[in-house]
């Protein structure tokens, strides 16, 4: 079946360092791949997404590429911001569902 | 694009009380829709999901169930609530093909 597997977290850092959140996948086919963000008390967002081989996904200074020969598709930032400090989780679909690793908390200090 | 209503926000139920939690959709029609449970620091847990009015696929047996009376209403419930049936709820709706879930906000339920 479906599996995606996150680096384990607290990942801490210092304002303005660079961000990288591992995540790769076991799956049949070429799934569409996911970034969601969690801030305290709140729902997830989507961040980004790839919906093909070597796509790049972007949103607000984020990045991930879906490297289908790695099956990977981990997350980067350039520069961090304390308000980029929440739990971050990778996902791939399914047919009719998405399929979640288990999260990575982003802890950023100024 | 999707908005999803999920509430109470907050709940604070006893030991064996009921439980109804209730979300809808706007600015789709025929969606799927889905119940997760993301207990205190872990991930997120499927309930229940759905692809039509009284369609409910199980993921995982317990004291929970799903129903889905009107095509963009989706309400979880309970008989009589457990300790171990506090959490955060989250209510989902598939966006389309190649795109990922919209969630809803989420609701807090502590059983007490």
């Amino acid at each position: 079946g479906n599996s995606v597997t996150q680096m384990e977290g607290p990942v801490t850092l210092s304002e303005e360092a660079f961000l990288t959140i591992n995540c790769t996948y076991t799956a049949t086919g070429y799934p569409s791949l996911f970034w969601y963000v969690q801030y305290p008390g709140e729902g997830l967002q989507l961040l980004l997404k790839a919906t093909k081989a070597d796509d790049k996904g972007s949103n607000k200074g984020f990045e991930a590429t879906y490297r289908k020969e790695t099956t990977s598709f981990h997350l980067e930032k350039g520069s961090v911001q304390v308000s980029d400090s929440a739990v971050y989780f990778c996902a791939l679909r399914g047919y009719s569902t998405l399929t979640f690793g288990k999260g990575t908390m982003l802890l950023v200090s100024p | 694009s999707q908005t999803i209503h999920q509430w109470p926000a907050t709940l604070v139920q006893p030991v064996g009380s009921p439980l109804s939690l209730e979300c809808t959709v706007e600015g789709t029609s025929n969606p799927n829709l889905y119940w997760y449970r993301q207990a205190a620091g872990r991930g997120l847990q499927l309930l229940f999901y759905s692809v039509g009015i009284g369609q409910i696929s199980s993921e995982v047996p317990q004291n929970l169930s799903a129903s889905r009376p009107q095509d963009r209403q989706f309400i979880l419930s309970s008989k009589k609530l457990l300790l171990s049936d506090s959490g955060f709820y989250l209510c989902a709706c598939l966006a389309g093909p190649n795109y990922g879930y919209t969630f809803g906000s989420g609701t807090r339920l502590t059983v007490v």
